[in-house]
């Protein structure tokens, strides 16, 4: 158990949808990452918060937001879904910023979109 | 951006033999970390290598990396079943504009 929780785990929707995944970090940790795994494209970097503020952003699609609470917990909005929006996607953690060691991931979200 | 690309893209070998995987990343670096993925699950770390350390060791895994030709490897010793995963590699650079940048993963399966 990385103490880093995604939730929900599954999530089936209709394309046009609208979604939100939650993630927890563990106690303590002042960095968010999000990532979405599909099966054509790897592991892709989509954002990073440190304590409330963004960070770093990757190739984030426009329907995508995010954002990092007071209470350091983050989440991932996806809208106007798309078939190719069907992902695993993870949330990690860490204590510190850049350089400041290993990411905890979760065990993810998986998106269907139909 | 940073980003590690791993080779090869899969390896199958038997029980007890070693695996061994690469990895090119493209300009300097702080640090080169390996992860591990069991099916579906979550990315797990195994270890992490500064740009100033050649060579780690963390019980049946040993991590080499040579600056000088941007690239690392990943050598697990005496495979065994649970060793069946992806493996990904992963750099971080000096500023923000580097973020944890993952490469495609090799696909280890160990036969028994």
């Amino acid at each position: 158990d990385s103490g880093v929780t995604q939730t929900p785990k599954h999530l089936i929707t209709a394309t046009g949808q609208r979604v939100t995944l939650r993630c927890s970090p563990r106690s303590g940790d002042l960095s968010v990452y999000w990532y979405q795994q599909s099966l054509d494209q790897g592991l892709q970097f989509l954002i990073q918060y440190y304590n409330g503020e963004e960070r770093a952003k990757g190739n984030i699609l426009e329907r995508f937001s995010a954002q990092q609470f007071p209470d350091l917990h983050s989440e991932l909005n996806l809208s106007s879904l798309e078939l190719g929006d069907s992902a695993l996607y993870f949330c990690a953690s860490r204590k510190g910023g850049l350089n400041t060691g290993e990411l905890f991931f979760g065990e993810g979200s998986r998106l269907t979109v139909l | 951006s940073q980003q590690g690309e791993e080779d090869p893209q899969a390896l199958s070998i038997q029980e007890g033999e070693n695996a061994t995987m690469n990895c090119s990343y493209k300009t300097s670096i702080n640090n080169l970390q390996w992860y591990r993925q069991n099916s579906g699950r979550g990315l797990v770390h195994l270890i992490l290598i500064r740009s100033n350390e050649r060579e780690k060791h963390s019980g049946r895994l040993r991590v080499t990396l040579d600056t000088s030709k941007k690239s690392s490897s990943l050598l697990i010793t005496a495979s065994r079943a649970a060793d069946t995963a992806s493996y990904f590699c992963a750099t971080e650079g000096f500023s923000n504009d580097y973020k944890l940048s993952f490469g495609a993963g090799t696909t280890v399966t160990v036969r028994a």
